[in-house]
């Protein structure tokens, strides 16, 4: 079991870019490295996801060295709207059939401050 | 698409009642989820669906909790009897597996209340 170990919070002004690291030492061969988003009072919302290397959308990238036991999460330019919840998901419940492989971890609280 | 949807949004009830929490996914979706989300323990996976037959339950807590999904547009999972520690918000997910990965649409929960 892929087990998630994220920061508790980080604290941001706005314009800058964050970058939050996830590790997972005991990843899988066949876990995908899913990021998460919640804001309170709602459910958490896909932000990236990705195997190795590195994937960009049009919020954030995801940065996956070679042995894939970290991930780091990039918000380019973060405004107030991002202060929120960031959760690491490592897991792949296709091959393994278990939704056990699916850990949320503690989450990351990202503040963004004016 | 309207997304997932849950009812109801918010739930009081009084202690050895029963409760009963429903989930509509996302139309084609083949996955389900029932998570469970508390401050102490945060996002915890209870039990997931998959083409209506339910995969994995070893995440539900107890006896009192079932789920089930007569169709593929609706879940329920049902505490009963209710104990003030159920209290929690309680969020449904589904997914569609397109090859890779996993990417859950979540709803917007249940904020369950058990005095």
């Amino acid at each position: 079991l892929a087990k998630t170990t994220q920061p508790i919070s980080m604290d941001s002004y706005e314009g800058q870019e964050v970058n939050i690291t996830c590790s997972h030492n005991n990843i899988a061969t066949n876990d995908y490295i899913t990021w998460y988003q919640q804001f309170p009072s709602q459910g958490p919302r896909f932000i990236i996801q990705g195997y190795k290397t590195k994937v960009t959308n049009e919020v954030a990238s995801l940065f996956i060295p070679a042995d894939r036991k970290s991930s780091t999460l990039s918000l380019p330019r973060v405004s107030l709207s991002d202060t929120a919840v960031y959760y690491c998901l490592v897991g792949d419940i296709w091959t393994s059939g278990s939704a056990r492989q699916l850990t949320f971890g503690s989450g990351t609280q990202l503040t963004v401050l004016p | 698409d309207a997304g997932v949807i849950q009812s109801p949004r918010h739930e009081v009830t009084e202690m050895g009642q029963e409760v009963t929490l429903r989930c509509k996914p996302i139309s084609g979706h083949d996955y389900l989820f029932w998570y469970r989300q508390t401050m102490m323990r945060g996002l915890e996976l209870l039990i997931y669906f998959n083409n209506n037959v339910p995969i994995d339950d070893s995440g539900m807590p107890e006896d009192r909790f079932s789920a089930k999904m007569p169709n593929a547009s609706f879940s329920t999972l049902k505490i009963q009897p209710s104990e003030p520690r159920d209290s929690a918000v309680y969020f449904c997910a589904s997914s569609l597996r397109q090859g890779a990965g996993d990417t859950q649409y979540f709803g917007p929960g249940t904020r369950l209340t058990v005095l």
